[in-house]
């Protein structure tokens, strides 16, 4: 049973880098069968689709946030990334890690970023 | 982006009742629609995929029905641990995009 973990710093000031990891355990990224992404959710709110990544590099970012947004893959360590540039307090949220491209599931428990300073 | 609009934004409904949750997308994503369930504190949940697929484990009542712009999720009966607010998502279109949400209480 896949399992997804976020972790990460939860307080950033702004106009800094958020950054965040997501560790899979009980299946392999680099096996190819799913697309891993990200999603988050502001305090009280709805849910925002980040971007997703391929084992292979392949990236699609939602373009909201195009310009500040990386994802990127460690398969050494079974592990996804994001980074989020220059950020504000509208970036205050639980940063979810998941599996899936066009539907999503499982989910990581979530992981709440506070942008302030 | 393709905006997804869901009604009620709130619901409150007696054990046992049939609950119905509508969604509609601002353009034809054919039948490219989910619904997941998020309860207090936690992390949503997929309960269903590409309309009227249920999620391995899901219970059978729930259910959902639609195409082109219009779906509807329905619980059949209503039970005290479906409390939880339920999500529509498309993915017709990039960026995929969230309903607003329904949140479902028991009266």
């Amino acid at each position: 049973q896949v399992q997804l973990q976020e972790s990460g710093p939860g307080l950033v000031k702004p106009s800094q880098t958020l950054s965040l990891t997501c560790t899979v355990s009980g299946g392999s990224i680099s096996s190819g069968d799913y697309y891993w992404s990200w999603i988050r959710q502001p305090p009280g709110k709805g849910l925002e689709w980040i971007g997703y990544m391929y084992y292979s590099g392949i990236t699609y970012y939602n373009p909201s946030l195009k310009s500040r947004v990386i994802i990127s893959v460690d398969t050494s360590k079974n592990q996804f990334s994001l980074r989020l540039t220059s950020v504000t307090a509208a970036d205050t949220a639980v940063y979810y890690c998941v599996r899936g491209r066009f539907w999503f599931d499982p989910w990581g428990q979530g992981t709440l970023v506070t942008v302030s300073s | 982006d393709i905006q997804m609009t869901q009604s009620p934004s709130s619901l409150s409904a007696s054990v046992g009742d049939r609950v119905t949750i509508t969604c509609q997308a601002s353009q034809d994503i054919s039948n490219y629609l989910n619904w997941y369930q998020q309860k207090p504190g936690k992390a949503p949940n997929l309960l269903i995929y590409d309309v009227s697929n249920l999620e391995r484990g899901v219970p059978s009542r729930f259910s959902g029905s639609g195409s082109g712009s219009d779906f509807t999720f329905t619980i059949s009966s209503l039970q005290p641990e479906d409390i939880a607010t339920y999500y529509c998502q498309q993915y017709d279109n990039l960026p995929y995009t969230f309903g607003q949400g329904t949140k479902l209480e028991i009266k």
